[in-house]
């Protein structure tokens, strides 16, 4: 069974300074991993995903994401961490065939000024 | 493009009552997803479309809980009756494809209490 684990409930920052949110997951084959934002009230939005080739994907608001497949990692990171990147941080994924996107339980990252 | 688009935003009911959730996911896009949100449970699947066809309901929790799609620009989730444990925010997320690297775009969202 497909499953995603985020080890830390809360990731705190300051402003400047680099950040990781760290993801690991349980698929069967190659899977298909993903990163979302969700801020105060609002929905989830999209950051990035792996799908295949190059391990280090770029996305949305400078974040980009390495795909450790021998870890089966899938860690979000930031160089340099702003106020405005303070939310809570969903990993998720998918297995080559499968529908449903299998979500970890989120990791509430805080950047203080 | 306006993004999906979830109505209403808020919704307070008294246990007892039906309570209709509405959808309109992006244009062009084929899939669609249903989720609940709580704190307990975090993000759970409810209901996948594709095609305006159910293709997993295997997430709704109970006969109470039903969802459908008529056409491929709107979809409902009812709740029949409500109770206090349905309380949560529900999420529509639509994708062009359901399967492989397709992402999901969420709507949102609708905060249902029922009290």
């Amino acid at each position: 069974a497909q499953s995603v684990a985020q080890p830390e409930d809360q990731v705190n920052v300051a402003e400047g300074n680099p950040l990781t949110v760290k993801c690991t997951y349980s698929v069967s084959g190659n899977p298909y991993l993903f990163w979302y934002v969700q801020y105060p009230n609002r929905g989830l939005q999209f950051l990035l995903k792996y799908i295949t080739g190059d391990n280090l994907v770029k996305g949305s608001y400078g974040f980009e994401a390495e795909f450790n497949k021998s870890q089966t990692s899938f860690h979000l990171k930031k160089p340099s961490a702003l106020v405005s990147d303070s939310a809570l941080y969903f990993c998720a994924v998918r297995d080559l065939g499968g529908t449903a996107l299998i979500f970890g339980k989120g990791t509430t990252l805080s950047v203080s000024s | 493009d306006a993004g999906v688009i979830q109505s209403p935003r808020h919704e307070v009911t008294e246990m007892g009552q039906e309570v209709t959730l509405r959808c309109k996911p992006i244009s062009g896009h084929n899939s669609l997803f249903w989720y609940r949100q709580t704190m307990m449970r975090g993000l759970e699947l409810l209901i996948y479309f594709n095609n305006n066809v159910p293709i997993d309901d295997s997430g709704m929790p109970e006969d109470r809980f039903s969802a459908k799609m008529p056409n491929a620009s709107f979809s409902t989730l009812k709740i029949q009756p409500s109770e206090p444990r349905d309380s949560a925010v529900y999420f529509c997320a639509s994708s062009l494809g359901g399967t492989g690297g397709s992402e999901q775009y969420f709507g949102p969202g609708t905060r249902l209490t029922v009290t």
